[in-house]
């Protein structure tokens, strides 16, 4: 079964820190990867989004770092702030396919003032 | 640009009951998703739609789970009878072509307690 695994569970990160996030996937088929980031009674909403044809995407202060051969890529956001606090989910698509999303289980970022 | 509407947004029934969820997609968004979101997890594609025909519903337990996307626009995701397990929040999505980079944009789902 398509599966991407994702780590921490839960992370608290003090004001102006970074919060670094990790996933893992096991379909090579994957190769669209966004992160979403959800707050309490929304629905997720697309933070940032990677192809694995380059190793880092930069949108303000967040960052992903891919790294294909090892099938992991992984979420850094600079100087965190109190807004930042929310649950954040790594994903894998197929590119090109019809599939939806394969999410992790997220993680539940807390940043302390 | 309206986002994607969903209703109701909360709803408690008891085990054996049915339910229904409405989705309203964003405007011309070809491509329409449900998901199923347990509390603590990631969210479940449940059900995807092109237009108003079924592309993936590999992961939708049919025996009590039907959704249908009548004229390619509004949907519906129908669950008879549920079960305790069903206890979730249901997320409708919709895509302007259902591929590539494609954002998928979210409701904010619907809870449901099954009792």
């Amino acid at each position: 079964q398509q599966q991407v695994k994702q780590s921490p569970q839960s992370l608290i990160v003090q004001k102006g820190g970074i919060s670094i996030i990790n996933c893992a996937y096991e379909n090579t088929a994957f190769d669209y990867f966004p992160w979403y980031q959800q707050f309490p009674g929304k629905g997720p909403a697309l933070l940032i989004a990677i192809r694995p044809d380059v190793s880092e995407k930069k949108e303000g202060r967040f960052t992903i770092s891919f790294n294909k051969s090892a099938k992991q890529f992984s979420l850094h956001i600079m100087d965190s702030q109190p807004g930042d606090s929310a649950t954040y989910f790594c994903a894998g698509r197929v590119y090109g396919g019809a599939d939806g999303l394969t999410f992790g289980k997220g993680t539940h970022l807390i940043i302390q003032p | 640009e309206a986002g994607v509407a969903q209703s109701p947004r909360y709803k408690i029934i008891e085990k054996r009951q049915s339910v229904a969820f409405w989705c309203n997609p964003i405007s011309g968004h070809a491509t329409l998703y449900w998901y199923q979101q347990i509390l603590g997890q990631g969210p479940k594609l449940l059900i995807q739609f092109q237009n108003n025909g079924v592309v993936d519903d590999s992961q939708l337990p049919k025996d009590r789970f039907s959704a249908e996307r009548l004229k390619g626009v509004d949907s519906t995701l129908k669950i008879q009878p549920a079960k305790l397990e069903d206890s979730a929040v249901y997320l409708c999505a919709s895509s302007l072509h259902g591929r590539g980079m494609d954002e998928q944009y979210f409701g904010p789902g619907t809870r449901l307690t099954v009792t």
